[in-house]
C-alpha cells in the first residue's frame, strides 16, 4: 500500500470549515483514498472515499489533486462532535483488502 | 442505519484462559475483518474472512487466534490461551463487495 503523511494535529473553530490535508505521493492507479475517523473509545467510522474525482456526501467533501499525490478532506461546518482522530488511508481496489491505519491527524474543534 | 454490533463491550479474563469475542456484521455484507488497537497505539489489522475461509492474516494472528462464522449472522474471534499483551480493543468490521469497511464499537479485552 502507498503510505500517507498527515499532520499530527490541528485545531479548528466550531462552525468553520476544517481542511485536513493528506499526502500520498506514491499512490498507484488502482488505489483509492479513504478517510475514516475515530472518536475517543469508539470504532473507526467511515467518512468518504474516492479514486480521482472529487466526492461529496452528507459528512464531508474529498478533494483529490489531478496528479493524485495529495488530497484534502473538508468538514464544511465543524462541530464539537467532530473532534476525533482522522485517518487518510490508501487502499487497493480489491474486495477484501485490509485497511492500514497510520497515526492520523488529531482534530480538536474548539467553541 | 445498519451497524456492526460487538459483544461484550468489556471482557476481563485471567491470563491463559480462552476468550471468544463476538460480532454481528451488517446483514448483507460478505467480507469480515478483525482489527485490534492496543491503548495509545495504531489500529492494526488481524485477519480478513470471506466465503468461510481466511483470505489474509497478519503476523499478529498466530496459532493462538482463530475465527469462525458459526451461523449466518455471527463472526467470532477466539484467543486460545490469552497473554498479558493481548489486552487491547478488538474491532470487528464488515463490507459488501470491495466497498468501505464498517466497524463496530469494539470489545475492550483486559487480561489479568
Amino acid at each position: 500500500d502507498a503510505k500517507t503523511t498527515q499532520p499530527p494535529s490541528m485545531d479548528c473553530a466550531e462552525g468553520r470549515a476544517a481542511n485536513l490535508p493528506c499526502n500520498h505521493s506514491t499512490i498507484s492507479g488502482n488505489e483509492y483514498v479513504y478517510w475514516y475517523r475515530q472518536i475517543h473509545s469508539q470504532g473507526p467510522q467511515y467518512i468518504i472515499h474516492g479514486l480521482k474525482n472529487n466526492e461529496t456526501n452528507e459528512m464531508a467533501s474529498l478533494i483529490i489533486t489531478e496528479d493524485r499525490k495529495s488530497s484534502t478532506l473538508i468538514l464544511p461546518h465543524a462541530t464539537l462532535r467532530d473532534t476525533a482522530v482522522y485517518y487518510c488511508i490508501v487502499r487497493v481496489a480489491n474486495n477484501d483488502y485490509k485497511l492500514s491505519f497510520g497515526a492520523g491527524t488529531t482534530v480538536t474543534v474548539r467553541a | 442505519e445498519p451497524e456492526v454490533t460487538q459483544t461484550p463491550s468489556h471482557q476481563v479474563t485471567q491470563m491463559g484462559q480462552e476468550v471468544i469475542l463476538r460480532c454481528v456484521p451488517i446483514s448483507n455484507h460478505l467480507y469480515f475483518y478483525w482489527y485490534r488497537q492496543i491503548l495509545g497505539q495504531k489500529v492494526e489489522f488481524l485477519v480478513s474472512f470471506y466465503n468461510n475461509e481466511i483470505s489474509e492474516k497478519s503476523e499478529i494472528f498466530d496459532d493462538q487466534f482463530s475465527v469462525e462464522r458459526p451461523d449466518g449472522s455471527n463472526f467470532t474471534l477466539k484467543i486460545r490461551s490469552t497473554k498479558l499483551e493481548d489486552s487491547a480493543m478488538y474491532f470487528c468490521a464488515s463490507s459488501y463487495t470491495g466497498g468501505p469497511q464498517h466497524f463496530g464499537d469494539g470489545t475492550r479485552l483486559s487480561i489479568l
